[in-house]
């Protein structure tokens, strides 16, 4: 059965440094979502992106934060400047049509520590 | 704006209980309602869904009935098994707005 998945499984990075987090959507899927998860907490939406362009962000995805998918497979997260407060848990997800209201299907996540 | 509250945790249960976690929502319009389970160390993985009222989800054993009139899909077991200890995340989505998360509640299953 296709999944999504992501790289790195675990990141570590000081405060300050840019940090790419990678997903691999299911192959036929057109709708792309990037969610975060703070230890302990619910998990929030950041972003979605259809057509190479973002169709929603939420008040958390600020300009610290870009998307692309740079080839035909991938799609990114990119964190320019981290902080304490962007460690969290990181999940793309994807979705065959018209996203919302669509099932949405989750990676395994990305766990980001920001020292 | 959408949201989703659920039963905050944890619950602990002895293996064969019955399992309810209560979830409520409020929405604009007509939303899809999901359920989706978090395994330790893993992804959200979709349990069960429901698009429309009266629609009930299952899967593995698990339920829940779309009710518009409460505004509620809470999850329910008849007989849990240590296997199901698990983060359970409520959650909608409707075609005006993202997909919108309850707080999660653990569940622990004890043999």
């Amino acid at each position: 059965e296709p999944e999504v998945t992501q790289t790195p499984s675990h990141q570590v990075t000081q405060m300050g440094q840019e940090v790419i987090l990678r997903c691999v959507p299911i192959s036929n899927h057109l709708y792309f979502y990037w969610y975060r998860q703070i230890l302990g907490q619910k998990v929030e939406f950041l972003v979605s992106f259809y057509n190479n362009e973002i169709s929603e962000k939420s008040e958390i995805f600020d300009d610290q934060f870009s998307v692309e998918r740079p080839d035909g497979s991938n799609f990114t997260l990119k964190i320019r400047s981290t902080k304490l407060e962007d460690s969290a848990m990181y999940f793309c997800a994807s979705s065959p049509t018209s996203g919302r209201g669509e099932t949405q299907y989750f990676g395994p996540g990305t766990r980001l520590l920001v020292l | 704006g959408n949201s989703v509250t659920q039963m905050e945790g944890p619950v602990t249960l002895s293996e064969e209980a019955f399992l309810t976690i209560n979830c409520t929502y409020t929405a604009t319009g007509y939303p899809s309602l999901f359920w989706y389970v978090q395994y330790p160390g893993e992804g959200l993985q979709l349990l069960l869904k429901a698009t429309k009222a009266d629609d009930k989800g299952s899967n593995k054993g698990f339920e829940a009935t779309y009710r518009k009139e409460t505004t509620s899909f809470h999850l329910e077991k008849g007989s849990v098994q240590v296997s199901d200890s698990a983060v359970y995340f409520c959650a909608l989505s409707d075609p005006y707005n993202d997909m919108r998360f309850g707080a999660g509640t653990r569940l622990t299953v004890k043999p």
